[in-house]
């Protein structure tokens, strides 16, 4: 059972290139997030998507944009990369927007801008 | 004034001891409050969630809530080294969106 899936687990950008976080649940779970945590910051919500056709943004959306691909899938943007973007990405889901339950975090993507 | 705020430590106590990590929010609408364990380099791991006020138990962890207050705490009995890592506080707001606020974390150094 492999919970949440996020690939790369490691990339290396240079400032102004793009790329595409992908993550992955089988849990069939309705809701799914993008954290990035910084040292000595936490966890910070990007985007998020409550349910499959719907995204919100999160407290740190600029230089950011997210996809649902479908129920399973949410992939996140970055157009134009910035060392400031330079971070520990984190997906994850949880089964119901509106109830309670565990918030499911994949292994980490980490990403770094040079 | 953050949403979650955590003190970031480290908080060190020896090996046995009780270590209380303490969280505060603003948004008193809040309806669930997590506390997640993060060891150096993986993912955040569920401990303990309450919704109501007063204590809950399991174990070795005792999470206690105090809405009038807008505080939450984590009390870890017997504490172990195995039990030094990063603890977040993550609170759901009220709204239907489902989204977790996390405070800065709290680091916990237990010493043998």
């Amino acid at each position: 059972n492999a919970g949440v899936t996020q690939t790369p687990k490691f990339q290396v950008l240079k400032t102004g290139q793009s790329m595409t976080l992908q993550c992955a649940q089988d849990m069939n779970h309705n809701s799914m997030y993008w954290y990035r945590q910084d040292p000595g910051m936490g966890l910070r919500l990007i985007y998020y998507s409550a349910s499959e056709g719907t995204t919100d943004k999160g407290e740190v959306p600029n230089g950011y944009n997210v996809s649902r691909l479908n129920k399973r899938e949410f992939s996140l943007r970055l157009e134009s990369a910035a060392p400031s973007q330079t971070s520990v990405y984190f997906c994850a889901s949880r089964w119901l927007a509106g109830g309670g339950g565990e918030l499911f975090f994949g292994e980490g993507s980490r990403l770094t801008v040079l | 004034q953050k949403e979650v705020e955590q003190n970031s430590g480290p908080l060190s106590v020896p090996e046995g001891a009780i270590a209380s990590l303490n969280c505060t929010y603003s948004d008193r609408g809040s309806q669930s409050f997590f506390w997640y364990r993060q060891y150096s380099g993986k993912s955040p791991e569920l401990i303990m969630f309450i919704y109501s006020n007063g204590d809950k138990e399991d174990g070795r962890f005792t999470a206690q809530l105090n809405k009038a207050s807008q505080y939450v705490s984590l009390l870890i009995r017997d504490s172990q080294p195995s039990d030094s890592a990063t603890y977040l506080c993550a609170v759901k707001g009220s709204g239907n969106t489902g989204k977790l606020i996390f405070g800065q974390g709290t680091t916990l150094q237990v010493k043998p």
